[in-house]
């Protein structure tokens, strides 16, 4: 099984509606991000959470807000989604300080539209 | 300019090539480097970090240059296989990774 899950993996939906997006994770990671892929401009950070308690807006949280359920969940939503917000949106989970120091490891990623 | 910059490519090498990459980075307070690999259309997968004092793992090696601030990623003997995107990830004193936008690599026949 993925240790990295998300839910769905593809949506299609329309202008003004919320959407929620899902991550979870079974590595036992306390860290957690969401992050949106575009054509031409990389990974860009949308939100982090470096344990239970701790939310952190990125580079593009705007028109994002996000819910850190438990250890390993960790939800994306779009309030009211708008075509410029159709992207790749992948999650990623980190062990800081483990063997591996800040590895992320991800998802499969969600293709979300926006029409 | 951004936090970390790479080269977009693609870089079109055929099978047997050696081929480099480079990435540089504005934050010399930065604290560790990596090197992912992106399939089309999947998610990224680590490929190796980098170290100070460089890292070899097969065919690909990976060097740090700190006073210069950038880092290198050199292939040899490349396969088709090796065909993807690869992406330098720098993370700074808060911990949080910092994504160049990825180096196209096209190994043809």
């Amino acid at each position: 099984d993925a240790d990295v899950t998300q839910t769905p993996r593809n949506r299609i939906t329309k202008t003004g509606k919320r959407i929620m997006l899902e991550c979870s994770q079974t590595k036992g990671h306390d860290r957690m991000y969401w992050y949106r892929q575009d054509p031409g401009l990389g990974l860009r950070l949308i939100y982090y959470s470096f344990d239970v308690k701790d939310i952190n807006k990125g580079e593009i949280s705007d028109g994002y807000s996000v819910s850190r359920q438990a250890q390993a969940k960790f939800s994306l939503s779009l309030e009211s989604a708008i075509p410029n917000q159709t992207a790749l949106y992948f999650c990623a989970t980190s062990d800081f300080g483990g063997a591996q120091g800040d590895t992320q490891y991800f998802g499969p990623g969600t293709r979300l539209t926006v029409l | 300019r951004k936090e970390v910059e790479q080269d977009p490519g693609p870089f079109n090498v055929p099978e047997g090539a050696t081929v480099a990459f480079n990435c540089t980075y504005s934050n010399s307070a930065s604290q560790s480097f990596f090197w992912y690999r992106q399939d089309c259309r999947k998610e990224p997968k680590l490929l190796m970090s980098v170290y100070s004092s460089g890292n070899e793992d097969g065919r690909f090696t990976a060097q740090l240059n700190r006073a210069s601030q950038y880092i290198s990623l050199l292939i040899r003997d490349s396969k088709l296989s090796d065909s993807a995107t690869y992406l330098c990830v720098v993370t700074g004193g808060s911990y949080i990774p910092t994504f160049g936008r990825g180096t196209s690599l096209i190994v043809h026949p």
